[in-house]
């Protein structure tokens, strides 16, 4: 079946650092990538997507490209904030499924000043 | 923008209770859907909406109920609450099978005693 997979965290960055979160998937056919964003105490939110390969998703800074020759959807940011502290989900769309999103297991985020 | 809201933010029960959880989202969504969030699992699936009165099972369905009278509200009901069944509970709304954005409240993290 379809599944997400992330890089394990907590990873831990100082201030203005660069921020590379692996994601790779496996799916059948050409689903549409995500990624969420979950502040502490919040819901998720849509950081960015991608629906087709070659696209990339961008929002707030970060960014993400759909690389279907290595089923990936990295999230990159070149200067990382304090404010970016928060687990952060790839996520792809199960058409198959009602559409129901298939989530990797997310990876916790914390910047220090 | 998206209103989801949960009408609890924190609740604890007892083993053997039945409980209700309770989500509310005001964009007039067809599809609705409940998760439950464990640390190194990222987010399941439990049940799915498609529309009123309509119910689908997603990844893990077992001791759990939902319900759908009104487009604006979900339900999700544990029968008989277990002490494996403490996990944080998040809604999401989307606006129908062709829009691909799920828009999530804050969530409800129960502890069951």
């Amino acid at each position: 079946g379809n599944s997400v997979t992330q890089m394990e965290g907590p990873v831990t960055l100082s201030e203005e650092a660069f921020l590379t979160i692996n994601c790779t998937y496996t799916a059948t056919g050409y689903p549409s990538l995500f990624w969420y964003v979950q502040y502490p105490g919040e819901g998720l939110q849509l950081l960015l997507k991608a629906t087709k390969a070659d696209d990339k998703g961008s929002n707030k800074g970060f960014e993400a490209t759909y690389r279907k020759e290595t089923t990936s959807f990295h999230l990159e940011k070149g200067s990382v904030q304090v404010s970016d502290s928060a687990v952060y989900f790839c996520a792809l769309i199960d058409a198959g499924q009602g559409g129901k999103l298939i989530f990797g297991q997310g990876t916790e985020l914390s910047v220090k000043p | 923008d998206v209103k989801v809201t949960q009408s609890s933010r924190y609740l604890v029960k007892r083993t053997g209770e039945k409980v209700f959880l309770e989500c509310v989202q005001d964009m007039d969504h067809e599809n609705m859907f409940w998760y439950r969030q464990d640390p190194g699992l990222g987010l399941r699936l439990i049940y799915f909406s498609y529309d009123v009165k309509m119910k689908e099972k997603g990844d893990i369905p077992e001791g759990y109920s939902v319900s759908r009278e009104k487009k604006e509200r979900f339900s999700l009901i544990l029968e008989s609450a277990s002490t494996n069944q403490t996990s944080m509970y998040l809604c999401a709304s989307r606006e129908g099978l062709a829009k691909n954005i799920q828009y999530f409240g804050a969530g409800t993290r129960l502890s069951v005693l």
